[in-house]
């Protein structure tokens, strides 16, 4: 059973660095084809793709947020970190990871989601 | 970036209708094209991929149909679950960009 966990600040000042943390179980990037992206969905507003990290390293950011965004993984922790860079009210949202069905290029398996505030 | 325009942003409808909602692509996308689920509070669950392709688990009254750039979600015999809101994805060019959603009200 595949199953992903976001964790992180709750509210983070603006300029800061947002740094959010994937936990997940059931698959591994040690497995060719895994990947794992971000998506955030401001409150009330759409969903927003972010980024993605494949089981090769290869990654693939939003030109939106591009400069701003690091994604990185951990294989033997099961991990993928996200980074946000210069954070603004703006970027004030709902986070989620989510693993990527192979082949299909879509996210079947959401984690919860962290809801982030950027506020002085 | 591709831009994918969902209509209508909202719907009104009972237990038992059928309804159906677009997505319409600002480029063609082949059928990489996804739909998902999302109710308040909760992750967005997928539904349909490759625009006509029922995850599994999903009723089958839940079903998409399209190719290029328009494509519809029709949900036959509305149960009182289904009332969320519903998101397109396209997965044809990074970024893989959403439409603004639909909420799928009781009436």
């Amino acid at each position: 059973q595949i199953t992903l966990k976001e964790s992180g600040p709750t509210v983070v000042k603006p300029t800061q660095t947002l740094t959010l943390t994937c936990t997940f179980s059931g698959f591994s990037f040690s497995t060719i084809g895994v990947t794992v992206g971000w998506i955030r969905q401001p409150p009330g507003k759409a969903l927003e793709w972010l980024a993605v990290i494949y089981w090769d390293d290869d990654k693939r950011y939003t030109p939106s947020l591009e400069g701003r965004l690091t994604i990185t993984k951990d294989t033997s922790k099961n991990q993928v970190v996200l980074t946000v860079t210069n954070m603004d009210p703006v970027d004030t949202a709902t986070y989620y990871c989510a693993h990527r069905q192979s082949g299909v290029r879509v996210f079947d398996i959401w984690g919860q989601g962290t809801m982030v505030t950027v506020s002085s | 970036d591709i831009q994918m325009t969902q209509s209508p942003s909202s719907v009104s409808a009972s237990v038992g209708d059928r309804v159906t909602i677009t997505c319409r692509a600002s480029q063609g996308i082949g059928t990489w094209l996804a739909w998902y689920q999302q109710k308040p509070g909760q992750a967005p669950k997928l539904l349909i991929y490759t625009a006509s392709s029922l995850q599994s688990g999903v009723p089958s009254r839940f079903s998409g149909s399209g190719s290029g750039t328009d494509f519809t979600l029709t949900i036959s015999n509305l149960q009182p679950e289904d009332f969320a809101t519903y998101h397109c994805q396209q997965a044809d060019s990074f970024p893989y960009s959403f439409g603004q959603g639909t909420k799928l009200e009781i009436k």
